[in-house]
Formats: structure tokens, sequence, C-alpha cells
């Protein structure tokens, strides 16, 4: 089985922090995806990467980078964390049958 | 228009009852579906995909697909406590590599 892993499952931070988020996998997969969750609007998507060095903007990537320097790892970044950023956000790798997703990580900002 | 719609119920059935979940979409020519379960706290699995017009059954579940209805559905049978969880379809717009579009899910609550 795919296994996509998220390095945490809670954060807290501050308002204005640079807050990094990590996912790994374990499967070779090219396709990797960044989504935010929050009660009544769904699964978000706010970037995606085809291959190592490719990001592509998802619906709503203001507030947001990627970075893919190698295959297995995609990450997210909060230039300057804000308050409407507290969100779940789920990491997802896709090998051409669906998704696998992440644990997630319950991002707080204070 | 929403691209993929789903009831956000919740949906209470009584334990062995079928249980019926729908979900439509707005892009005519998405060509792959698939539902996913999440626990509360907990992220989604996959637990169906359907490609191609009619049924797809396994185990408890079955999905049913109508293209030309643009409806794509979930049906549990027998369904159990542990079946209570958000179901979320997703639908795989044309082009745009694996990415997918999610509706924002149906609770779903199996009453004992």
């Amino acid at each position: 089985d795919v296994k996509v892993t998220q390095s945490s499952r809670y954060l807290v931070k501050r308002t204005g922090e640079k807050v990094f988020l990590e996912c790994v996998q374990d499967m070779d997969h090219e396709n990797m995806f960044w989504y935010r969750q929050d009660p009544g609007l769904g699964l978000r998507l706010i970037y995606f990467s085809y291959d190592v060095k490719m990001k592509e903007k998802g619906d709503i990537p203001e507030g947001y980078s990627v970075s893919r320097e190698k295959k297995e790892r995609f990450s997210l970044i909060l230039e300057s964390a804000s308050t409407n950023q507290t969100s779940m956000y789920l990491c997802a790798s896709a090998g051409g049958y669906g998704y696998t997703f992440g644990s997630g990580t319950r991002l707080t900002v204070v | 228009q929403k691209e993929v719609e789903q009831n956000s119920g919740p949906l209470s059935v009584p334990e062995g009852a079928i249980a019926s979940l729908n979900c439509t979409y707005s892009d005519r020519v998405s060509q792959s579906f698939f539902w996913y379960r999440q626990y509360s706290g907990k992220s989604p699995e996959l637990i169906m995909s359907i490609y191609s017009n009619g049924d797809k059954e396994d185990g408890r579940f079955t999905a049913q697909l109508n293209k030309a209805s643009q409806y794509v559905s979930l049906l549990i049978r027998d369904s159990q406590p542990s079946d209570s969880a958000t179901y979320l379809c997703a639908v795989k717009p044309p082009g745009g590599g694996n990415k997918l579009t999610f509706g924002t899910g149906t609770q779903l609550k199996v009453e004992l």
C-alpha cells in the first residue's frame, strides 16, 4: 500500500510566522497535491505537482507556496501565517487510481 | 453551480438498511469518479472508483454511474454503525492529470 506521511499531526503557530508542512510518499508517484479542508467548504486544492520542480496553482493558492525538490517530498509553505489559514491540511499522492491521503495536519494560527 | 454537489445530510438509516448517497457533477465530459469515506478527525480513504455507466459492486458497496444524467451514487447494503462517516464524491475532470474535484460530502449516521 502507498504510504503518505505528513510530518506533523497538530501545529500551533503565531500570526506572521513562516510555516512548513512536509509530505512524503513512498510509491514513486509523480502526482502530489495539497488540500485544505474546512467545515462546509469541503476539500479545496491549494497546489499540485506533476513532477520534481514542477508545480501548478490550485483553486486557492494565495498565501501559500510549495516546493518539490525530490519526487517523494512535497512541501507546503505558508509565507506569513494568518488566522484565516487555520485549517486541516491534507496531502495526497496519486498513481492513477484516485488519491491516497496522508493523515492530515491540523494547523491553528493564533 | 458547484462542480460536484452532494447533500450534506446527515442521512440517518437504521442498522441493516440500505444507505443511498448521491452526487451530481457539472462537467459532462468527466471520465472518472471516486467515493471516499472520512471518519471524524481522520483523512479520506478511497472505497470505490467507477469509470463506465452502470453498476460496480465491491462487497457491501455498489457505485452507480449515469453519465447522461451526470449522476453518481453509492449504495451501502446492510449498513453498520461502523459505516457512520462522511462520504466524499470526487470527479476527475478531463485533462489536468490526476487532479480531482471533491464534493463537500454527505454525513451518514447508521443508528442501532
